[in-house]
């Protein structure tokens, strides 16, 4: 979709690094998330925001965190970087009734070294 | 929220109708049934949604009987660009916390 726009699309990293990456929407979404999907497994969920001043934590949130800078802007922070975080990160947006669909961006490939 | 099943994989034949069936034993009476579809190197798009009986839009159906404990995304005619993976999900109106399964990996042959 191309109204999510996630960056960089693909990372490469040595562990212990700071990663950071970011989404941003054109879509006036209030609802914004942050999942990562491992090979042959489904999409689960790291962070939630239903706004700027609302964070919420996901499944599977040890080792991350996530700034909601703005309306349209939501990054996550791999703080010190581990192989095992090796995955495809996917950023959604939604309305702000739950049973809209949520929209997906073309995800992050992060591989760490 | 309620555990799916889904057949791991499905091959098809271009200008055939494709069924993929969804078990979900547990389903909550304020669950809704959502099937997402996902591309090599794309994120999901989400594909139909449902409650009960039949609901039909430009690109799917989905069949849900009346006890609701299972669910059928229908793909009329398949082309080549329908290979993708196909996700059931289920859960309540008042949740954002969508759970995908491995889902129905789909392919089509010319």
């Amino acid at each position: 979709d191309a109204d999510v726009t996630q960056t960089p699309r693909n990372r490469i990293t040595k562990t212990g690094k700071r990663i950071m990456l970011e989404c941003s929407q054109t879509k006036g979404h209030d609802r914004m998330y942050w999942y990562r999907q491992d090979p042959g497994l489904g999409l689960r969920l790291i962070y939630y925001s239903f706004d700027v001043k609302d964070i919420n934590k996901g499944e599977i949130s040890d080792g991350y965190s996530v700034s909601r800078q703005a309306q349209a802007k939501f990054s996550l922070s791999l703080e010190s970087a581990i192989p095992n975080q090796t995955a495809l990160y996917f950023c959604a947006t939604s309305e702000g009734d739950p049973r809209q669909p949520q929209h997906f961006g073309d995800g992050t490939r992060l591989s760490i070294l | 929220l309620a555990k799916t099943t889904q057949p791991i994989s499905m091959d098809s034949y271009e200008g055939q109708e494709v069924n993929i069936t969804c078990s979900h034993n547990n389903i909550a009476t304020n669950d809704y049934i959502t099937w997402y579809q996902q591309f090599p190197s794309q994120g999901p798009r989400f594909i139909i949604q449902g409650y009960k009986t039949k609901v039909t839009n430009e690109v799917a159906s989905l069949f849900i009987p009346a006890d609701r404990k299972s669910s059928t995304l229908s793909l009329p005619r398949v082309s080549l660009s329908d290979t993708a993976v196909y996700y059931c999900l289920v859960g309540p109106y008042n949740t954002d916390k969508l759970i995908f399964g491995t889902g129905t990996r789909l392919q089509v042959f010319p």
